[in-house]
């Protein structure tokens, strides 16, 4: 089963409008990662955020991190048509050996 | 170089043939990972090489696949006597060290007819 998994699985909004996404893990982790995908090909990182970090900011980006619940959720704010992507969390796993990628949301920003 | 580099881009072939699928790393990058994505759906983990090494090849789908890794450069991913259920987005990625951020490249696209 996936280490990681985000919900929803697709989201459609507005431009303009907040764009929230969810990932839940499983085990204990040192860190969380999130990427974005665009057409089915290379991702590319976003955000980092450690085991003892609440919450990151990068610019329309805002991530945080309950580690007691096991969560986390990226928030895009102003979405933009080019926001239209893939989003992915990806956790340690293997006794942190591995990095495992979950499910994704796919997100689409209507202009 | 700049980025992770990946080749071929697309390769179309013909099932019980062997494909071989080549990344090239970002300079200095000592982990190196290999994921599978079908259409539509998220990644799936296949192997990652510390070095030239591969601690855990329990993500290769079955037998047919193996990869190698040589100077703690160029990775190469093998799938022979390809299958239908091959076709998919071949997928590499390279970091400085384990666990930190991983830059991928652009793909493999693989269509076995």
């Amino acid at each position: 089963s996936q280490q990681g998994e985000e919900d929803p699985q697709a989201l459609s909004i507005q431009e303009g409008e907040n764009a929230t996404m969810n990932c839940s893990y499983k085990t204990s982790i040192n860190n969380l990662q999130w990427y974005r995908q665009n057409s089915g090909r290379g991702l590319v990182h976003l955000i980092l955020i450690r085991s003892n970090e609440r919450e990151k900011h990068s610019g329309r980006l805002r991530v945080t991190l309950d580690t007691s619940k096991k969560s986390s959720s990226l928030l895009i704010t102003a979405s933009r048509a080019a926001d239209t992507a893939s989003y992915f969390c990806a956790t340690p796993s293997g006794g942190y050996q591995k990095v495992t990628f979950g499910t994704g949301t796919k997100l689409q920003v209507i202009p | 170089g700049a980025g992770v580099s990946q080749s071929p881009s697309n390769k179309v072939t013909e099932k019980g043939k062997d494909v071989e699928l080549r990344c090239d790393p970002i300079s200095g990058h000592t982990a190196l990972y290999w994921y599978r994505q079908r259409l539509g759906q998220g990644l799936e983990f296949l192997i990652y090489f510390q070095g030239n090494s591969a601690p855990d090849k329990s993500g290769l789908p079955s037998d047919r696949f193996s990869a190698e890794r040589t100077g703690e450069s160029v990775s190469t991913l093998t799938i022979q006597r390809t299958q239908q259920e091959d076709s998919a987005v071949y997928l590499c990625a390279s970091s400085r060290r384990m666990q930190e951020t991983q830059y991928f490249g652009p793909g493999t696209r693989l269509l076995v007819l």
